[in-house]
């Protein structure tokens, strides 16, 4: 199975700072016909289904707000809020769908400083 | 508006058995592969389970291999989870969710129904 590593478990961030949430794929997720990694990024709100933020690594999803952007460098992949506003507090996880069984990170909860 | 409903989770006793239901609205159904994805009280989330949009080829973790079987009807906008054996481990709140495109790896999850609680207790 591909292992999926979070880092940190969770951060403080100040409002308007920027937070760095960090993942690790535990072998290649990119994808043969398109070269682009099979990752995406979601944010989940207490008492809330997930939503996801970012797949293929970097594609935003439509509604989503820039300050969310992806970015990938080999099997090292990084969600950055680049100005932490306070409805963004919330569990982040990684997941990739590179290989079945799908995976997820174990997830990193962002707060207010 | 795209949207995921689910339905049948509830309290069952250790090797019971349970079928959830996601009923599903504002897209071409058959068009999507669908999931099942659960969370354990305060933990992180865990993928269960895949149904291409065709519904011929099904995917499962291997914590539910041979215990749950994932279905659906493309004419009746509808995806079904049949659980088996049920396991105290497997208390958690189930949601279902549609893949960006009608195969297991080609995208992630975009939509998200708010979940059913399947509790197993004695």
């Amino acid at each position: 199975d591909i292992v999926m590593t979070q880092s940190p478990d969770s951060l403080a961030v100040s409002l308007g700072e920027r937070a760095t949430i960090n993942c690790k794929s535990s072998q290649s997720i990119l994808h043969s016909s398109n070269n682009k990694n099979q990752l995406a990024w979601y944010q989940q709100k207490p008492g809330q289904p997930p939503k996801v933020l970012i797949y293929w690594a970097s594609t935003r999803e439509s509604g989503v707000p820039d300050r969310f952007s992806g970015s990938e460098s080999g099997t090292d992949f990084t969600l950055t809020i680049s100005s932490l506003q306070a409805e963004d507090v919330a569990v982040y996880y990684c997941q990739q769908y590179h290989r079945s069984p799908l995976t997820f990170g174990g997830g990193t909860k962002v707060e207010i400083k | 508006e795209v949207q995921l409903v689910e339905s049948g989770g509830g309290l069952i006793q250790p090797g019971g058995s349970l079928r959830l239901s996601c009923a599903a609205s504002g897209f071409t159904f058959s068009g999507y592969a669908m999931g099942w994805v659960r969370q354990a009280p305060g933990k992180g989330l865990e993928w269960v389970s895949t149904v291409v949009g065709a519904g011929d080829r099904a995917f499962y973790a291997d914590s539910v291999q041979g215990r749950f079987t994932i279905s659906r009807d493309n004419s009746k906008n509808t995806m079904w989870m049949q659980m088996n054996s049920l396991r105290p481990e497997d208390t958690a709140v189930y949601y279902c969710a549609k893949g960006r495109c009608g195969d297991l790896l080609c995208g992630a999850f975009d939509v998200w129904g708010q979940g059913t609680m399947v509790t197993v207790a004695s």
